[in-house]
């Protein structure tokens, strides 16, 4: 059974607030990814990190960025929320070896 | 450019009706694939994978696909459909040595009754 949280599941925030999307996974992986999704649309990798301090951007710009300081937790920050902002954001992990990647039931953000 | 493609975004069938969903990706080397379903308002669940062996693999909820390596294609299949199965179904890659698992664009599947 895969164990990878995200909070909130919900979200409705004023423009200009800084926001901190939290995903935990309790499987020990390596490999930690976040996607941005519209609805009913592809998902698109804006950050992803192969462990602990390293970070990488994704294929699609960000304004958002990511730390991992524990192998279990890989938040992502937006400093300042825009309307264009608004998506859905999954977050991923998967071991090194098997490339399976296990998902959270994901952030639903909306920026009012 | 190196990609994986869904070329179709929606697809209807009747229920017990049988179901195939495609998916080819553009890699020169050999990948891992994969398909997951999405619920509306969820986080994907995976289906199957392959990595190696067996062309044809099982997964969950009565589906199977096979690779083709001759036609750099990964196909779902499923032979009589469940109205529960109407979800977005994307397939995924990942490259042996690569970092990141790729997506394809999803395909919607509806139900009919």
């Amino acid at each position: 059974e895969a164990d990878i949280y995200q909070t909130p599941r919900y979200l409705v925030i004023g423009t200009g607030k800084k926001i901190t999307l939290e995903c935990s996974q309790t499987m020990g992986h390596d490999k930690m990814y976040w996607y941005q999704q519209d609805p009913g649309m592809e998902l698109h990798l804006i950050h992803y990190s192969y462990g602990v301090n390293s970070t990488e951007k994704g294929d699609l710009s960000s304004e958002s960025t990511v730390s991992r300081i524990r192998t279990e937790h890989f938040p992502l920050t937006l400093e300042s929320a825009r309307p264009s902002h608004t998506s859905q954001y999954l977050c991923a992990s998967s071991d090194a070896g098997l490339g399976e990647a296990f998902f959270g039931q994901g952030t639903r953000l909306t920026v009012v | 450019a190196q990609s994986v493609t869904q070329p179709d975004i929606h697809i209807t069938v009747s229920e017990g009706a049988s179901l195939e969903l495609r998916c080819n990706y553009s890699y020169g080397a050999t990948p891992y694939l994969f398909w997951y379903v999405q619920s509306p308002g969820q986080g994907l669940q995976l289906l199957l994978k392959y990595f190696s062996g067996d062309t044809l693999v099982q997964g969950i909820k009565g589906f199977e696909a096979e690779f083709k390596r001759s036609q750099s294609s990964f196909n779902l299949r499923k032979p009589s459909v469940h109205w529960s199965d109407a979800a977005e179904y994307f397939c995924a890659v990942i490259i042996q040595g690569a970092q990141k698992l790729v997506f394809g664009q999803g395909t919607r599947l509806t139900i009919n009754p």
